[in-house]
Formats: C-alpha cells, structure tokens, sequence
C-alpha cells in the first residue's frame, strides 16, 4: 500500500515548456487534490476533484490544468510555464470531501528559468 | 475572507522544553481545525484534528491542541519536545459552506540539543 505517489519529485523547466505532474493513490479515495507551497504562505489549493471525471478550481488554478480520467490518478499540467510557477507542488487525496482527512504524497520540486 | 493565521514563523526551543505554537482562524461559522507537520523533504501528515465535542483534542507524537471558539483559536502544544519533532507545522481550518481546507503559513520549530 503505497499511499499516495507523486511523479517526477523533481523538474527544471525553461520558460514556456511544458509538462504534466502525475499524482497516483491506491486508497479508493473519491477527492482528489492539488497544492502548491511557497515560502511564508502555506498551501494553496489549485486545483481538486470530487471523483472520477471531475474536476474544479481551487484558489490558484490560473496557468494550470487537470483530469481526472481514471479514480485513481490526478493529472496536474502546466501548458506553457512560468518562473512564478517556481514551488513545490503537493498532491493529497481523502476518502470524502472536509472534514475527511487529506493524505499527501512527497512533493514535487519544480523550478522554471 | 476566511483565513487562518499562524503568529510565529519560526520557533526555536531546547530539548525537553515545553513548545506552544499559535494558531488563529477568523470565522463567523462553524469550523474544522487541523494541525499538520512536515518533516524535511517529505509530505505533510496529520497530527490532530479539532470537529466537535471536547476542546482538547489530542494527536500523534505528544501532541495535543486545544479549540478556543470565544479566541478563535486553536494552539498546539507538547509539554517536552524531542529532536525529531523538528518540522514545519501547518494549522488548517475547513469553513462550513468552502469546499477547501485554508492553510496558515506555518511554523518552523527547530530543537536545540
């Protein structure tokens, strides 16, 4: 039981490259959710998926894309980057939506020059 | 706006010293609470959670906060701290009627030998 993945944990892209972050769990959790974290201001939500074929805007969604295809994986991409893009960004799944508890996986660090 | 607020950046403390980190949430409705940690170089994970009932609520690893709804506050606490509680701690708030848990900025608590 793995948790909760994230691929790749680390990237340097250049300025409009583009990529897309994987997020895989194996829990059967129904919500899914991506995060940014920048220094001194916690974890903003980007993007978040209540199920399968689903997804919505968090607080931060601009730049950024999602789906959901299958329950288990939540695909995070960044069609042309941008040095403000520059974090680590973190995927969390839960069972139901708040108060159920979000697990993380460990982060992806990436960087756009 | 609802918004949590974490009133230490960093707190620096001896081994085996008690450690209060601050936590403050502006809400006129009903609110979940959360305290995460992130040890270095890995995801977060969840200490505590405060959703109704008794205001002391107790977590994993010592940990215990307490829910104060007249100081809309919720700080954690441990009574004697190790070094490998050093981490970064995140308190959370869920606002009933939001679809998204609201970071605070976090605390850096770094244990002196």
């Amino acid at each position: 039981n793995a948790g909760v993945t994230q691929t790749p944990k680390f990237r340097v892209l250049k300025t409009g490259q583009s990529m897309t972050l994987l997020c895989a769990q194996d829990m059967n959790h129904e919500y899914m959710y991506w995060y940014r974290q920048d220094p001194g201001m916690g974890l903003r939500l980007i993007h978040y998926s209540v199920g399968e074929g689903t997804t919505a805007k968090g607080e931060v969604p601009d730049g950024y894309n999602v789906s959901r295809l299958k329950k288990q994986n939540f695909l995070l991409g960044l069609e042309s980057a941008a040095p403000s893009q520059t974090s680590v960004y973190f995927c969390a799944s839960s069972y139901g939506g708040p108060p159920d508890t979000q697990y993380f996986g460990p982060g992806t660090r990436l960087t756009v020059l | 706006a609802q918004s949590v607020t974490q009133l230490d950046s960093q707190v620096p403390v001896f081994e085996e010293a008690p450690v209060e980190l601050r936590c403050n949430y502006s809400s006129s409705v009903s609110v979940y609470l959360f305290w995460y940690v992130q040890y270095p170089n890995q995801g977060l994970q969840l200490l505590l959670k405060y959703l109704s009932g008794s205001t002391l609520v107790k977590g994993i690893n010592g940990f215990e906060a307490e829910f104060n709804k007249s100081q809309t506050s919720f700080h954690l606490r441990k009574p004697s701290v190790h070094i490998s509680d050093t981490a970064e701690y995140f308190c959370a708030a869920f606002i009933q009627g939001a679809q998204k848990l609201v970071f605070g900025q976090g605390t850096r608590l770094t244990i002196n030998p």
